[in-house]
């Protein structure tokens, strides 16, 4: 069973930057486009960014292209999102998925990260 | 503002049917598949269909999706009062060059 585990998320001030981390198991990660998807508190839910099973592409959402890097090692079995300039509005749960375009079969317990003064 | 818009909320009796539409365009929904999931508070997403009415193999053949041109539904017969929670559409938007949500269907079972 294919298993997803975020962590990283924290509270930081606007301006800052944060790393998250995506450990996987329980299937060959190196097989597999993976995703970040994010939640704001009681908002729904946003697509942040994917990245191609080789880390060859990547597609990310307008509002947080070139302040959020996607990357992967598929030798560690982990996916990341290096987060900077981070905003207010960057508040919120974020999830790694596995898949690509909406195909994401599963889904970590999230991360929460939160960007306040 | 989402790109993809659903109903803020729906209802409906134990055992009824219920179903919950998303409203697209062409460069989304009316050009590539869509998603739908589920939601319970606290709680990841689940993927209840995919490829618009292709069933993941562990969920019930109550839920269905379909499609029309530029919009989606989701359809969940046989209402029982575990399937309240928030149902999301997801479709890949080609212009966007991103995945686009829908705004989510809260769900009550009366």
């Amino acid at each position: 069973e294919a298993q997803l585990g975020e962590s990283g998320g924290g509270s930081v001030r606007p301006g800052g930057s944060l790393r998250l981390s995506c450990s996987a198991s329980g299937f060959m990660f190196s097989s597999y486009w993976m995703t970040w998807v994010r939640q704001a508190p009681g908002k729904g839910l946003e697509w942040v960014a994917n990245i191609k099973q080789d880390g060859t592409e990547e597609n990310y959402a307008e509002s947080v292209r070139g302040r959020f890097t996607i990357s992967r090692d598929n030798a560690k079995n982990s996916l990341y999102l290096e987060m900077t300039d981070l905003r207010a509005a960057d508040t919120a749960t974020y999830y790694c998925a596995r898949g690509n375009h909406v195909w994401l079969f599963y889904w970590g317990q999230g991360t929460l990260v939160t960007v306040s003064s | 503002q989402s790109v993809l818009t659903q109903p803020p909320s729906v209802s409906a009796a134990p055992g009824q049917k219920v179903t919950i539409s998303c409203s697209g365009s062409t460069s989304n929904i009316g050009n590539n598949s869509v998603a739908w999931f589920q939601q319970f508070p606290g709680i990841a997403p689940k993927l209840l269909i995919y490829d618009t009415h292709k069933r993941p193999s562990e969920i019930p053949d109550r839920f269905s999706g379909s499609d029309s041109g530029t919009s989606a539904t989701l359809a969940i017969s046989g209402l029982q009062t575990g399937d309240e929670a928030d149902y999301y559409c997801g479709a890949w938007d080609s212009s966007l060059r991103g995945v686009v949500f829908g705004g989510g269907t809260k769900l009550t079972v009366l």
